[in-house]
């Protein structure tokens, strides 16, 4: 299957800053990612979806102007965490689709994201 | 919404025994279905999928067959193996053109015991 590379898979940092984690489809074009948080035991929680080009949309309860997220190109999306606290602490999975018809979407190896 | 519920673990068994883990779904229209596994420390990896009724995915010895009627995709394995042991996540993309984002169950968490 098609990859989807995620960097980097541990981050630690201090409470203030800001930290950027990447997404890139490696063999195929990403019209659409989705960027995922996962709470410990629990599934995934869906955080926002973006689009090449254009700007991302948010689920409902996910602060934008904490979770910054940049689609550029059909192969990188990013993910800023903003003034991170502890309560940011967790594991971040970005997944990839391609256009047309597929259903499929591909998924990054997750950030494991502490914040001290 | 559409939506999926998955049984919930956890799971313990041991080698050789028969797997099954539940998941149902809501759906509008004509979702596609997928299982999903999340070994330790790791992102998801698919394991299988289905995109119309009837249609049976297969991987690894895992089997899940989608059924419109009970609108379920159940996942199974004949003899698990320790190596199965993990995070197990079903999941639906709602149907149509207009593909949106995948919705997934909460997880199972199967460890398997030598």
């Amino acid at each position: 299957g098609a990859v989807v590379s995620q960097h980097p898979s541990r981050v630690i940092c201090k409470s203030g800053t800001s930290v950027k984690i990447e997404c890139r489809s490696l063999d195929f074009q990403a019209t659409t990612m989705f960027w995922y948080r996962q709470f410990p035991k629990k599934s995934l929680m869906l955080m926002a979806t973006s689009n090449e080009g254009s700007k991302a949309t948010y689920e409902q309860g996910v602060e934008k102007d904490k979770f910054l997220i940049n689609h550029a190109s059909l192969t990188l999306s990013t993910l800023t965490v903003t003034s991170a606290h502890p309560e940011d602490s967790s594991f971040y999975i970005c997944s990839a689709r391609g256009g047309g018809l597929s259903t499929e979407a591909f998924f990054g190896q997750g950030t494991r994201l502490t914040v001290v | 919404g559409d939506s999926v519920t998955q049984m919930e673990g956890p799971v313990t068994l041991s080698e050789e025994a028969f797997l099954t883990i539940n998941c149902t779904y809501t759906a509008t229209g004509y979702p596609s279905l997928f299982w999903y596994v999340q070994y330790p420390g790791e992102g998801l990896q698919l394991l299988l999928k289905a995109t119309k009724a009837d249609d049976k995915g297969s991987n690894k010895g895992f089997e899940a067959t989608y059924r419109k009627e009970t609108t379920s995709f159940h996942l199974e394995k004949g003899s698990v193996q320790v190596s199965d042991s993990a995070v197990y996540f079903c999941a639906l993309t709602p149907g149509g053109v207009n593909n949106n984002d995948m919705r997934f169950g909460a997880g199972t968490r199967l460890t398997v015991k030598p």
